[in-house]
């Protein structure tokens, strides 16, 4: 079967570092996405790795090893509007998105 | 980035009527178009896919009579819950891929729909 996990919850104190892992396992693979969710609103798109490695975007970084089946989304200098759901999903071969439970942020002064 | 449009936002509705949901692309041309649903501190479950001009593929445990997903043009699919009782109130949000690209899906704001 297809399976996504991450950790159900997370807590970080602002200004700090937080890393977000998920692992996978899908019958195929067309990429990983990266979302962050709000409460009450729809996912808004974060990032997308395809090829092994590091892609970097301001305060958000996201990793990617196929081999391990495994990514992880790094954020930087965490401020309180980071508080959040950040969903992981996985494109299968079939170029649908399976995605995982989400990991909600908690952000502390 | 492109744009995606739902409509209505929040709709309160009476148990045994039908709500109809639209989700339009409004730069782009969306060949297929997704259906999600999210009950609260829970993720998206996809309900189901619609391609324009084809009959929707619906997901296990989806009764496709109940939602009614119609795709007439490439900018418009609509989702239309049936007979609608309370434990069909959720979050509903609709996504749209460009044709010309596979990899990405561009995400509406979401209907909250609640019955009474």
């Amino acid at each position: 079967g297809q399976n996504i996990d991450q950790p159900t919850e997370m807590t970080a104190t602002e200004g700090a570092i937080v890393q977000i892992n998920c692992t996978y396992q899908t019958s195929g693979f067309n990429g990983l996405f990266w979302y962050q969710q709000h409460a009450g609103e729809a996912p808004t798109f974060l990032s997308y790795n395809v090829l092994d490695g590091l892609e970097e975007k301001g305060r958000f970084s996201s990793f990617l090893s196929r081999s391990k089946g495994y990514s992880y989304l790094l954020l930087k200098e965490l401020q309180m509007k980071d508080s959040a759901s950040y969903l992981c999903a996985v494109m299968d071969s079939n170029y649908q998105l399976i995605w995982g439970a989400g990991t909600k942020l908690i952000i502390k002064p | 980035g492109a744009v995606v449009s739902q409509h209505p936002s929040r709709v309160i509705c009476k148990s045994g009527t039908s709500v109809k949901i639209e989700c339009r692309s409004l730069d782009f041309q969306a060949t297929t178009m997704f259906w999600y649903r999210q009950f609260p501190k829970k993720s998206l479950m996809l309900m189901a896919t619609s391609n324009e001009g084809s009959k929707a593929t619906y997901e296990q445990g989806v009764e496709k009579d109940k939602f009614l997903i119609n795709h007439a043009s490439l900018t418009l699919s609509t989702l239309t819950v049936t007979s609608a009782h309370p434990e069909d109130s959720s979050f509903y949000i609709c996504s749209a891929r460009d044709g010309n690209e596979r990899n990405t899906q561009y995400f509406g704001p979401g209907t909250r729909l609640t019955v009474l």
